[in-house]
């Protein structure tokens, strides 16, 4: 089944403790992207990243790193996290050589920084 | 810089009619494409319908249909025979390829419909 992972669906975590949240696609998509959706805001963009060892920031990076050395994954690390940085995260992928740029997300995953 | 503006956070409609959804955008761009996306209570985002610009038929699938006015930057869904599985959030977004061949996605803020029984 062509899907999007996330792990973990839930953190509760302290402020300045490491996490990375994991994603991983098995549709061999060349774009992967973060996003953190709130309350009134939307979804925004934090990192994307057009293929291996291609990223580039989104919207709202600060806080954030990615690495793309896998096709397949695109973790989003938070080296230290704080409260304003609780909210709910997807991460996407679509393919480059599709027109139909559909993005194609993962469940989510709830982050909560105290 | 491009902007997604969705003006109307909730919405309610009776199960069976029909609602509209609205959706302006800002863009200097001729070329981009447009998606409407349903975010239901389980929080995954799926794909409802998608418009490229350069077309001028309005895009359709099954109960769900857009009506796109280039000229104005307006790109309202429409949902027929509005069904209870239809509650959920709906975010408008934008995408265009940049000169640099990247992709840029934009949101808007979602409406939150409630379908009533």
């Amino acid at each position: 089944e062509a899907q999007v992972t996330q792990n973990p669906r839930y953190l509760i975590t302290v402020t300045g403790k490491k996490l990375t949240v994991t994603c991983s696609q098995n549709m061999n998509h060349e774009y992967m992207s973060w996003y953190r959706q709130d309350p009134g805001l939307g979804l925004r963009q934090i990192y994307y990243s057009m293929n291996v060892e291609v990223t580039d920031k989104g919207d709202v990076p600060e806080g954030y790193k990615v690495s793309r050395k896998e096709k397949r994954n695109f973790p989003l690390i938070l080296e230290s996290p704080s409260p304003n940085q609780t909210s709910l995260y997807f991460c996407a992928s679509s393919s480059l050589g599709d027109s139909s740029y559909e993005q194609y997300f993962g469940p989510g995953t709830r982050l909560t920084v105290t | 810089a491009q902007t997604v503006t969705q003006s109307q956070p909730e919405m309610s409609v009776q199960e069976a009619e029909t609602v509209t959804l609205s959706c302006t955008y800002d863009t200097s761009e001729n070329n981009y494409y447009l998606f409407w996306y349903k975010q239901p209570p389980s929080r995954q985002m799926i794909l409802v319908i998608r418009q490229e610009a350069y077309k001028q038929q309005n895009a359709t699938e099954n109960r769900f249909s857009v009506n796109f006015q280039k000229a104005a930057k307006s790109f309202s869904l429409k949902i027929s025979d509005s069904q209870l599985g239809d509650t959920a959030m709906y975010f408008c977004a934008f995408m265009k390829q940049r000169g640099s061949g990247t992709y840029k996605y934009i949101f808007g803020t979602g409406t939150r419909l409630k379908v009533l029984a």
